[in-house]
């Protein structure tokens, strides 16, 4: 099956700075790859995604770039703010089925 | 409009009994999905509902776990002679199904304690 890792598992950025955060999938099939933000006892909540015919995508401070010959996504936070604090996943998917990574939990300071 | 709801918010048990988690999706959502979540780690696919088809229960972890769906309304999720280590967040989540954009929106989640 698919097999997603994420990277780094914690980041801690300046409020202001840029957090970028790094996917690697396994199966070549997999097709779409959604980016999932949670807050503290919070449910997932999407924040951006892009297909495997695309790129790059951008959302104002969120893009996600995708390279399909190496098989890694990333996503991009700019002008992080406090709220951007919280855990956020990649995942990959073949048909229905997503393949989470373990999460990178992101901390800005102000 | 509603989105995916879920109860109990909160379930403790004891190790032994055997619970009943319920997931209510987004009105018009042909597919359903359950996952895990443990303690500080990223989601486990359990089982994946569309339509009237037959289920992909691929990922339910042993045969003490299992899942109905009538039609493409409620599921319930069920988990028999509860152990310790399926105490975890339990998430669904729903999407529009196949010919459409893959989206998963997850509700709220169960947090299920097996003491």
């Amino acid at each position: 099956g698919e097999n997603v890792e994420q990277h780094p598992s914690t980041l801690s950025v300046q409020e202001g700075d840029s957090a970028v955060i790094k996917c690697t999938y396994s199966d070549s099939a997999s097709n779409y790859f959604p980016w999932y933000k949670q807050e503290l006892g919070k449910r997932p909540q999407l924040i951006i995604d892009i297909r495997s015919n695309v790129g790059e995508k951008k959302d104002q401070r969120i893009a996600v770039t995708l390279n399909k010959t190496a098989k890694h996504f990333s996503l991009h936070i700019t002008e992080t703010q406090p709220e951007d604090s919280a855990v956020y996943f990649c995942a990959a998917s073949i048909h229905y089925k997503l393949s989470f990574g373990a999460g990178t939990t992101v901390t800005v300071r102000a | 409009g509603a989105g995916v709801s879920q109860s109990p918010s909160n379930k403790v048990t004891e190790k032994g009994k055997d619970v009943e988690l319920r997931c209510d999706p987004i009105s018009g959502h042909t597919a359903l999905y359950w996952y895990r979540q443990r303690l500080g780690q990223g989601l486990e696919f359990l089982i994946y509902f569309q339509g009237n088809s037959a289920p992909d229960k691929s990922g339910l972890p042993s045969d003490r776990f299992s899942a109905e769906r009538t039609g493409e309304s409620v599921s319930t999720l069920t988990i028999q002679r509860t152990q310790q280590e399926d105490s975890a967040v339990y998430l669904c989540a729903s999407s529009f199904g196949p010919g459409f954009t893959d989206t998963q929106y997850f509700g709220p989640g169960t947090r299920l304690t097996v003491l």
